[in-house]
Parts: structure tokens; C-alpha cells; sequence
């Protein structure tokens, strides 16, 4: 089956810096790599996603690049801000409507 | 619109007990799904249903558990009896059909002792 790692498993910035992401994948038929957010006692929020058929997608302050060939794909936040302090999550999915597999999750933590 | 719902928000039961967790996905989601996350590890999949049918169930720990979509709508997840290494958050999520997007609950954070 299709198994997901995720790197760092923390990461401490400050406020302004960029933070980078990164998760590897096993199963080349996987085609869709979602990112979630999830603050502190909330849910995961889908921030970006990104298809097998892109190499990167950008919406505001946050990318995500996919590597189909080297099996890898990163989250990139620019100018990072205290309240995108969170854990992190990437996954792969390979089904239309299937199930996704998760990386192990990393807290980013932004320092004012 | 409402998001997606789950009951208990928190659950402590001792070891050999049952416990029933409920997830209310979103209007007119066919997709549920269920997942865990155990000791700050990745967020697991469990399993998929489609409507009321169990569309993929190989994520499912052992036959301790047992989980139900009478209907279509809301799905429970029944543990029983319960394990130590039962305890973590569950997580329901629910998608459109033909959708990628999953939308996720707030979980359900269950203690065995």
C-alpha cells in the first residue's frame, strides 16, 4: 500500500521567514496530494491541493510543488505569521473519491 | 452549511468496555470516512463507505470494531470490547460524490484505561 513520509516532524521559525515542508510518497499511481491545517482543539482544514498533472500551485502566501518523478512533493509559506503556528499534514490519495494516506504530521511554530 | 459533526467530542471508558462514536457528515455527502490518530502519529485511514455500502474496510484494526451507515447518512464506529491501544482521536470526515475534497470533523478523542 501507499505509505506517506513527512519532514520535519517540528520546525520553529520567525515571523517573516519561510517555512518548507516536505513528504515523500511510495505509490506511483497516487494522482492528488492534499496539505490540512490543523490548529490547536480543531479540525484539519484542506489548505492547498495539488494534482498529478501540476508541478505547482499557489494561493497567496502558501505553494505546493509536486516531483511525480522522485516521488516528493513540499509545502512552501512565505512570510509566515503567528497564526499559521499548526500542525501540518500532507497526503496522497490515489482513487477518485478514495482514501487518503498521511504523513505523520509536523507543528510549525512561529515566533513573533 | 453545517460541517461535518461527531459525538462525542470525548470519551473515557475503562479497558473491556464499549464505546459508539457517531459522525454526521455533510448534507448530500455520499463519501464518509473514518480515520484515527494515536499518539501524535500519522492520521490512519480506517475506512471508506459510499452511501450505506462499506466501499474499502482494510484499514480496520480487527473485529473489535465495527462501524455502520444505516441509511446513508450518519455513521457510527463501534469498539468493543475496548484496548488500551484503542485510544487516540477519531476522525470522520465526508466528500461529495466524485469529489476529492474531504471535509473533516472536529474528532473524537476516546481514553482507554
Amino acid at each position: 500500500g501507499e505509505n506517506v513520509e513527512q519532514h520535519p516532524s517540528t520546525l520553529s521559525v520567525q515571523e517573516g521567514d519561510s517555512a518548507v515542508i516536505k513528504c515523500t510518497y511510495s505509490d506511483s499511481a497516487s494522482n492528488y496530494f492534499p496539505w490540512y491545517k490543523q490548529e490547536l482543539g480543531k479540525r484539519p482544514q484542506l489548505i492547498i491541493d495539488i494534482r498529478s498533472n501540476v508541478g505547482e500551485k499557489k494561493d497567496q502566501r502558501i505553494a505546493v510543488t509536486l516531483n511525480k518523478t522522485a516521488k516528493h512533493f513540499s509545502l512552501h509559506i512565505t512570510e509566515t505569521q503567528p497564526e499559521d503556528s499548526a500542525v501540518y499534514f500532507c497526503a496522497a490519495a490515489w482513487t477518485n473519491a478514495g482514501k487518503s494516506t498521511f504523513g505523520d504530521g509536523t507543528t510549525l511554530t512561529v515566533k513573533p | 452549511e453545517a460541517g461535518v459533526t461527531q459525538f462525542p467530542s470525548h470519551s473515557v471508558i475503562e479497558k473491556g468496555q464499549t464505546v459508539t462514536l457517531r459522525c454526521d457528515p455533510i448534507s448530500g455527502h455520499d463519501n464518509l470516512y473514518w480515520y484515527r490518530r494515536v499518539m501524535g502519529k500519522e492520521i490512519k485511514f480506517l475506512l471508506h463507505f459510499v452511501k450505506e455500502s462499506k466501499q474499502d474496510e482494510s484499514g480496520m484494526p480487527n473485529n473489535r470494531f465495527l462501524a455502520e451507515r444505516t441509511g446513508g447518512t450518519y455513521s457510527t464506529l463501534k469498539v468493543q470490547p475496548a484496548e488500551l491501544e484503542d485510544s487516540g482521536v477519531y476522525f470522520c470526515a465526508s466528500s461529495p460524490e466524485n469529489s476529492y475534497e474531504q471535509y473533516f470533523g472536529p474528532g473524537t478523542r476516546l481514553t482507554v484505561t
